[in-house]
């Protein structure tokens, strides 16, 4: 199957900093790209979805200042979170897409953010 | 609203049958897919569905009843490998995905 590569897999900031994870489709050009979130022992929540060359679609109730989106090209999409706080500490996960139809998502690793 | 439901635990044997469901209710309907998720890693995919009956794909089949806006995901010969959180989403009209809460299996020798 195709290959979404998401780095770093841990991170451990101060708060107040900012952290930036990206995510990479390796044999695959990913049209769309989705960012996730989640919290122990709860679902996966969606955060927004992007699409290359274009601004990022938000879910109700995310920031979009706080998480910066960047899908600059059909392989790599980054997500900042800006001035990080304790409670922004989750597992982050994105997953990427061909298109639409029938279009398996392929999900990075994942990145556990914790913001002391 | 949109709503996916799934039982939030199930506890089996190693080697014996599990039948995970998951019920649906979605603005629309694009198909419906079942990921595995061991603890700390991300989803990895199981199935696919997008019209009615049982799709069988090696160890993983699920099946699916679109008038009944319900799935299963049935387990055969548990491994104690198979101890995972079992999530259940259905992509709805504008090709969003709708993710279930999940089912945490929990696999006793």
């Amino acid at each position: 199957g195709a290959v979404v590569s998401q780095h770093p897999s841990r991170v451990i900031c101060k708060s107040g900093t900012s952290v930036k994870i990206e995510c990479r489709s390796l044999d695959f050009q990913a049209t769309t790209m989705f960012w996730y979130r989640q919290f122990p022992k709860q679902s996966l929540m969606l955060m927004a979805t992007s699409n290359e060359g274009s601004k990022a679609t938000y879910e109700q109730g995310v920031e979009k200042d706080k998480f910066l989106i960047n899908h600059a090209s059909l392989t790599l999409s980054t997500l900042t979170v800006t001035s990080a706080h304790p409670e922004d500490s989750s597992f982050y996960i994105c997953s990427a897409s061909e298109g639409q139809g029938w279009s398996e998502a392929f999900f990075g690793q994942g990145t556990r953010l914790t913001v002391v | 609203g949109q709503n996916i439901d799934q039982p939030t635990e199930m506890t089996a044997t190693e080697g014996a049958i599990v039948q995970i469901n998951c019920t649906y209710q979605t603005s629309g309907f694009n198909g419906l897919f079942w990921y595995q998720q061991h603890a700390g890693e991300a989803p990895t995919f199981l199935s696919y569905n997008v019209l009615d009956g049982l799709e069988e794909k090696g160890r993983f089949s699920s099946f699916l009843s679109r008038s009944k806006g319900y799935s299963y995901l049935p387990l055969k010969e548990l491994q104690m490998k198979d101890s995972a959180s079992y999530l259940c989403a259905v992509r709805d009209s504008n090709y969003q995905l709708i993710w279930g809460a999940g089912t945490k299996l929990i696999i006793k020798p």
